[in-house]
């Protein structure tokens, strides 16, 4: 099956800084990857959808000066959270699709984001 | 807007048994898919099984299978000899078969516990 990686799993930061998280596919070309933010116990919610090449497309209410996100290769899709702060703690799930009538989605295994 | 409904927040199975979580959606689309993803303790979404809503026939995977009702707009899934595994969070979803993006609409999950 398809294998999605994510990098960092975990990452603490301080305040103010940034921090950049990779989603990569690693066995198949990724045209579109997908970013989720998910609290505990709660559902997983849609940050951006970002094609190869393209600017992504922001869900309501995410700011995209503060979640940015490039999707350089079919292979690598990057998220900077930029200006951390505590709210923005979170774990954070990619996942990676490919265009095609299934067009299966195949998940990273999220990463675990803390700001101090 | 298309919407999905889990009800249940949490819900419990004895080992061997039977369990059937409820998922209900909203749609005017008449071409979609519906899935249901399994999220462990280790947070990686795992696909259980998968319905293209032209299919009338239920989906089955192994111990796992679904009672798509299209007019109902229900897609519950049932989970048979239930195994100490089996517990996680399981989410339903929702994904446009139109849609170039192939975006997905998840609900808002429920917990399943196994007890020995």
């Amino acid at each position: 099956g398809a294998v999605v990686s994510q990098h960092p799993s975990r990452v603490i930061c301080k305040s103010g800084t940034s921090v950049k998280i990779e989603c990569r596919s690693l066995d198949f070309q990724a045209t579109t990857m997908f970013w989720y933010r998910q609290f505990p116990k709660k559902s997983l919610m849609l940050m951006a959808t970002s094609n190869e090449g393209s600017k992504a497309t922001y869900e309501q209410g995410v700011e995209k000066d503060k979640f940015l996100i490039n999707h350089a290769s079919l292979t690598l899709s990057t998220l900077t959270v930029t200006s951390a702060h505590p709210e923005d703690s979170s774990f954070y799930i990619c996942s990676a699709g490919n265009t095609g009538r299934s067009y299966e989605q195949y998940f990273g295994p999220g990463t675990r984001l803390t700001v101090t | 807007a298309q919407t999905v409904t889990q009800s249940q927040p949490e819900m419990s199975v004895q080992e061997a048994e039977t369990v059937t979580l409820s998922c209900t959606y909203d749609t005017s689309e008449s071409d979609y898919y519906l899935f249901w993803y399994k999220q462990p303790p280790s947070r990686q979404m795992i696909l259980v099984i998968r319905q293209e809503a032209y299919k009338q026939q239920n989906a089955t995977e192994n111990r796992f299978s679904v009672n798509f009702q299209k007019a109902a707009k229900s897609f519950s899934l049932k989970i048979s000899d239930s195994q100490l595994g089996d517990a996680a969070m399981y989410f339903c979803a929702y994904r446009n078969g139109s849609s170039n993006t192939g975006k997905l609409i998840f609900g808002q999950g429920t917990t399943l516990q196994v007890k020995p």
